[in-house]
C-alpha cells in the first residue's frame, strides 16, 4: 500500500513555545489530508481537512490560530501547534488519501507524532 | 450527523479461538464506506477490512469477515484463528460516499483486544 510518513514520532517542548509536525505521501499524490487528535486511550478525533492550496477546514471546537494547518503541495501537509501548553500533550496523526475522489477509500495513515508540552 | 458505537471495551480470546467485535452506527446517509481499523501498540493505523455499502455480500479478508446488517446498522467483525499479533485496539468507522464528501472517517471509540497464548 502507499506510504504515509509523519515526522517527527515524538517531541517534548516547552510551553507557550510552537511545534511544527509534517505529514506526507511518499508514493502519491495526496488532494486531502487529514489531522486527528488522540487522547490516552480514546478514539481519534478528526480535527481538520487539509486541501492542496486552500484554507483548511476546522471541525468545530477546534481553534485554527491554534492549530495552523498548511498543505502547500501535494505530497506534504504541516500542522504547527502554535503556543503549546500541557493541555495540548496528545498523539496527533494525520491520514491521506489517493487523488480527490472519495472512490479510493483506502485513507493511508501516518506513524502518528507524540506530543508532550512540559 | 454520523456516530459510531463500539460497545465492547475490551475483550480478549485465546488463540486460534474466534472472536466478534460489536459496532452500531447511525446515519440518514444511503451510500456509506464502512472500515475496521487495527492500531497496534506501535499506534499505526493498519486498515482491516472494507465494506460498500450498497455491497450486500459481506465483505471477507482471510481470518477477517464482517456481518454487515445494513437495515440493522450493525457491522460487526468476526477474526477466525486468533493470533497473538491480532492484540490492538480495533476501531469501527463510517465514511459518507455522497458528493461533495472529502472522505473524513468517524470512529468509534475502539475495542482493545488481548489475544492470549
Amino acid at each position: 500500500g502507499a506510504v504515509v510518513s509523519q515526522h517527527p514520532s515524538r517531541v517534548i517542548c516547552k510551553s507557550g513555545t510552537s511545534v511544527k509536525i509534517e505529514c506526507r505521501s511518499l508514493d502519491f499524490q495526496a488532494t486531502t489530508m487529514f489531522w486527528y487528535r488522540q487522547f490516552p486511550k480514546q478514539s481519534l478525533m478528526l480535527m481538520a481537512t487539509s486541501n492542496e492550496g486552500s484554507k483548511a477546514t476546522y471541525e468545530q471546537g477546534v481553534e485554527k490560530d491554534k492549530f495552523l494547518i498548511n498543505h502547500a503541495s501535494l505530497t506534504l501537509s504541516t500542522l504547527t501547534v502554535t503556543s503549546a501548553h500541557p493541555e495540548d500533550s496528545s498523539f496527533y496523526i494525520c491520514s491521506a488519501r489517493q487523488g480527490a475522489s472519495t472512490m479510493n477509500t483506502e485513507a493511508f495513515f501516518g506513524q502518528g507524532t507524540r506530543l508532550t508540552v512540559v | 450527523a454520523q456516530t459510531v458505537t463500539q460497545s465492547q471495551p475490551e475483550m480478549s480470546v485465546q488463540e486460534a479461538e474466534t472472536v466478534t467485535l460489536s459496532c452500531t452506527y447511525d446515519t440518514s446517509e444511503n451510500n456509506y464506506y464502512l472500515f475496521w481499523y487495527k492500531q497496534p501498540p506501535s499506534r499505526q493505523m493498519i486498515l482491516v477490512i472494507r465494506q460498500e455499502a450498497y455491497k450486500q455480500q459481506n465483505a471477507t479478508e482471510n481470518r477477517f469477515s464482517v456481518n454487515f446488517q445494513k437495515a440493522a446498522k450493525s457491522f460487526s467483525l468476526k477474526i477466525s484463528d486468533s493470533q497473538l499479533g491480532d492484540t490492538a485496539m480495533y476501531f469501527c468507522a463510517f465514511m459518507k460516499r455522497s458528493g461533495g464528501s472529502q472522505g473524513n472517517l468517524i470512529f468509534g471509540k475502539g475495542t482493545k483486544l488481548s489475544v492470549k497464548p
